[in-house]
């Protein structure tokens, strides 16, 4: 089983300004997700982008996926300080929805 | 719509005790998840159910781990015994209705201390 890797670990930003993360992952994948866990609300799935897409959209999260460099990025715009939180991309390798996750992304909004 | 209940939200044990986690997913969900996640790690799969029958438990410790769904809806968690790298959040979470099939739904957690 592979598991993703998010980059950078820790990210620090002023509110309004946007957020930028990356995964990457080392086997074929029929799809990735990326989660936010935060102590208020647990572990909330954000958006889902299938192998065949490349860009996806949703309110304030742009999502990419580049399956040549199996890599995914997940940017956040305008950012809000209930923002803050930890980011995890998931793969999902086999189509049964057996999810492996990255290590997370730890984001820091400032007020 | 309600979502997955997990109780209890805290325990702390000694080592080579016993103990057990229940979770109640979304009701119709037909697949139920348990995981695993260690401080400052992401949650890692220990096993997972369609309906009553196990669809994965590769990375279930099967030595002193167990879990079972019975009736294809609630499920229980157990381990026996304990061991200090049992420390750890416990995830429930399901999937399988409405419109998006891959998406997982999380219930809050049980958060292991392990003494």
């Amino acid at each position: 089983s592979q598991q993703g890797e998010e980059d950078p670990q820790a990210l620090s930003i002023q509110e309004g300004e946007n957020a930028t993360m990356n995964c990457s992952y080392k086997t074929s994948i029929n799809n990735l997700q990326w989660y936010r866990q935060n102590s208020g609300r647990g572990l909330v799935h954000l958006i889902l982008i299938r192998s065949n897409e490349r860009e996806k959209h949703s309110g304030r999260l742009r999502v990419t996926l580049d399956t040549s460099k199996k890599s995914s990025s997940l940017l956040i715009t305008a950012s809000r300080a209930a923002d803050t939180a930890s980011y995890f991309c998931a793969t999902d390798e086999s189509g049964a929805n057996n999810l492996f996750f990255g290590t997370g992304t730890r984001l820091t909004v400032i007020p | 719509e309600a979502g997955v209940a997990q109780s209890p939200r805290y325990k702390i044990i000694e080592k080579r005790q016993s103990v057990a986690f229940w979770c109640n997913p979304i009701s119709g969900h037909a697949t139920l998840y348990w995981y695993q996640q260690i401080l400052g790690q992401g949650p890692k799969l220990l096993i997972q159910f369609q309906n009553n029958g196990v669809v994965d438990d590769s990375q279930l410790p099967k030595d002193r781990f167990s879990a079972e769904r019975l009736k294809g809806v609630d499920s229980t968690l157990k381990i026996q015994p304990a061991k200090l790298e049992d420390s750890a959040v416990y995830l429930c979470a399901s999937s399988g209705g409405g419109r998006a099939l891959n998406e997982q739904f999380f219930g809050p957690g049980t958060r292991l201390t392990v003494l």
